[in-house]
């Protein structure tokens, strides 16, 4: 049971580059998530999804762009990677087929841009 | 771990004491909280959650208490162990969302 996968783990990006965040989730849960952790943050969402071909924005959806083509996988797009983007990026799933709202996380990836 | 920083509030306890991590929550119309804990280099994990219309729950070694009166949530952990050490996350949902908003955490330190 793979659960929730993130790629790449760890990531260094030059300013003004283009990089993609994977996320795969095996449970054909409806609901996809994107988070940022910074210091003194916590989590912030970026960008949600509640089905495939459905996204939204989030708190903090400046500079990125989501697609959900397949229900199993939300991949984040940082279009021209900017250094207040260095952070921990964590992926969510959640199934609105059960009763609890509990988002299941995804081990995060640790994005550095210089 | 990347996930924690210096500006956390902290929570420094002796293995086998009782902890309480509390939480301020900012919508009187949030209908469900969960709380989760985060170890370094991890993503979070489900501790336990708890609807509105209830003012405690219990899990294993975990009780939630919910006081909507002043909109408070905690989080008591029994016999604390040092594998609790971690971040500890609260997180509520607004009515009618599918989203959870989450607080900055409180870093709990278990002493051997």
């Amino acid at each position: 049971d793979a659960g929730i996968t993130q790629s790449p783990r760890y990531k260094i990006t030059e300013t003004g580059r283009q990089v993609t965040l994977m996320c795969h989730q095996t449970w054909s849960h409806s609901y996809m998530f994107w988070y940022r952790q910074d210091l003194g943050h916590g989590l912030r969402l970026i960008y949600y999804s509640a089905a495939a071909d459905i996204t939204d924005k989030g708190e903090v959806p400046d500079g990125y762009v989501v697609s959900r083509s397949k229900t199993e996988n939300f991949p984040l797009t940082l279009e021209s990677a900017t250094r207040s983007q260095t952070s921990v990026y964590f992926c969510a799933s959640s199934d609105l087929r059960t009763v609890s709202y509990e988002q299941y996380f995804g081990p995060g990836t640790r994005l550095t841009v210089t | 771990g990347e996930s924690v920083g210096l500006h956390l509030p902290t929570l420094s306890v002796q293995e086998g004491d009782n902890s309480i991590i509390n939480c301020a929550y900012s919508n009187s119309a949030s209908d469900y909280f969960i709380w989760y804990k985060q170890e370094s280099g991890k993503g979070p994990q489900f501790i336990i959650d708890i609807r509105s219309n209830m003012d405690k729950r219990q899990g294993q070694r975990v009780t939630v208490l919910l006081n909507k009166t002043v909109k408070h949530l905690s989080l008591q952990i029994a016999a604390t162990q040092p594998g609790d050490s971690a971040v500890y996350f609260c997180a509520e949902k607004n009515t009618g969302f599918q989203k959870l908003v989450f607080g900055t955490g409180t870093r709990l330190l278990v002493s051997p």
